[in-house]
């Protein structure tokens, strides 16, 4: 089946450091979704990329999808204590309703 | 902000029980979707449901499981003879339309079983 891997698995941060996760599937995507889950929270939609190398930003947050629609990665410019939380990729071949998630990558920032 | 809301927020259940997962998804949403997540995993799909069935299911979501839409809000999760495995955090989520589209997520039920 669908297969979504995530790394790392964790990064722990200084405030004020950049961060990178990189999302990795063995099979081409129709799309790929990014959700946050802070610590004892649920998951919540940050953003969804549609075609091959798509870069789209939000403030501090970088989303790319590759070129050939099977990784993606998010990166987080000058990280803040807020962006603390388990970051996973999404996504939904085809024409399946589902989503299959990534592994996750936790973020730990510290002062 | 429209959100999707589940109940209980926590559920101990002995080991054999049967338990009822509730959640309310957003009004004008039309796919419904439970997901689970074992301590410290990875999100998992167990079952999505659009136009009152079934449209698809995992490998997880055997005959101990069923979902019901019982009236025009609710979405609920019966599992049946619970197992010290089922213990996890069941996520009920919904969206507008098929694929390509953001899911909302309840903000969960945690279920363990003793």
């Amino acid at each position: 089946g669908q297969q979504v891997m995530q790394i790392p698995q964790y990064q722990h941060v200084q405030e004020g450091e950049d961060f990178t996760t990189y999302c990795n599937s063995s099979t081409t995507l129709s799309n790929i979704q990014w959700y946050k889950q802070r610590p004892g929270g649920h998951p919540v939609f940050l953003i969804q990329l549609v075609k091959s190398g798509e870069v789209k930003k939000q403030k501090r947050l970088t989303f790319q999808f590759g070129e050939a629609k099977k990784n993606s990665s998010l990166h987080i410019t000058a990280t803040q204590t807020t962006d603390v939380g388990t970051y996973f990729c999404a996504a939904n071949t085809g024409t399946a309703s589902k989503l299959t998630f990534g592994t996750g990558t936790r973020l730990q920032v510290t002062l | 902000e429209p959100e999707v809301t589940q109940t209980p927020s926590h559920q101990v259940t002995q080991m054999g029980q049967e338990v009822i997962l509730r959640c309310v998804p957003i009004s004008n949403h039309l796919y419904f979707y439970w997901y689970r997540q074992i301590l410290g995993q990875k999100v998992e799909f167990l079952v999505s449901f659009y136009n009152n069935e079934i449209s698809e299911k995992s490998e997880i979501f055997d005959d101990q499981f069923s979902v019901e839409r019982p009236d025009g809000s609710n979405f609920t999760l019966k599992i049946r003879s619970t197992k010290l495995e089922d213990s996890a955090m069941y996520f009920c989520a919904s969206n507008r339309g098929h694929s390509n589209t953001e899911a909302f997520f309840g903000q969960g039920t945690r279920l363990t079983v003793v």
